[in-house]
């Protein structure tokens, strides 16, 4: 099993460009989860689902999107990167909400 | 809104220390977290519990309900546990708060 798959590991941005940040799992997870990381700062969640279908907002969802089409891939989309979106993100997934979670090897993104 | 507090924010060790990290949080969880992060920035679940105690390896995890609090111990430090350990509590929908971490250094 590769477990929580996320690419790119590393990117840079332009102002006002967009990317998609993906993550992939190979474990059946019905939750998945990106978080974002800032220096100093306890993860911050942008956006989860708990199942195919299903997305709902965290902590910090403007300025992103997201999508669940299958249980395995949970794409993050940023429209018109900003400075403030400079960060470490990473996906976890869990099998439900009282499982462990397992995290990607994070992206980090710097928006210029 | 439940906030996270942990402590200390860094601790430094000699190899062979018992080391203990707190984490309090502030409203009703159905489950907390313990997660190492590396220096190389992979993040790790070392414990998800919601009462009790549990025990892996050199590693115990404690929580007490009542007092909203848990605690981290690292038996026979090492070097290798040098890492950034993370508290975060959760609700029933698995959207979890996160402490911002104590980084522990273990000197040899």
């Amino acid at each position: 099993n590769a477990g929580v798959t996320q690419t790119p590991k590393f990117r840079i941005l332009k102002i006002g460009q967009s990317m998609t940040l993906q993550c992939a799992q190979d474990m059946n997870h019905n939750y998945m989860y990106w978080y974002r990381q800032d220096p100093g700062m306890g993860l911050k969640l942008i956006y989860y689902s708990v199942g195919a279908g299903i997305t709902d907002k965290g902590e910090v969802p403007n300025g992103y999107n997201v999508s669940r089409s299958t249980t395995e891939d949970f794409p993050l989309r940023l429209e018109l990167a900003a400075p403030s979106q400079t960060s470490v993100y990473f996906c976890a997934s869990s099998r439900d909400s009282y499982s462990p979670l397992h995290f990607g090897n994070g992206t980090r993104l710097t928006v210029t | 809104k439940n906030e996270v507090e942990q402590s200390p924010q860094n601790l430094t060790a000699q190899e062979g220390e018992f080391i203990t990290i707190n984490c309090s949080y502030s409203v009703g969880i159905s489950a907390l977290h313990w997660l190492q992060q590396h220096p190389g920035g992979g993040i790790v679940s070392l414990f998800m519990l919601s009462s009790g105690k549990k025990k892996h390896g050199r590693l115990i995890a404690t929580i007490n309900i009542q007092e909203k609090h848990s605690s981290l111990h690292i038996t026979a430090s090492h070097p290798r546990d040098s890492a950034v350990y993370i508290c975060a509590v959760g609700g029933s929908q698995g959207n979890l708060i996160f402490g911002k971490g104590t980084k522990l250094s273990v000197k040899p």
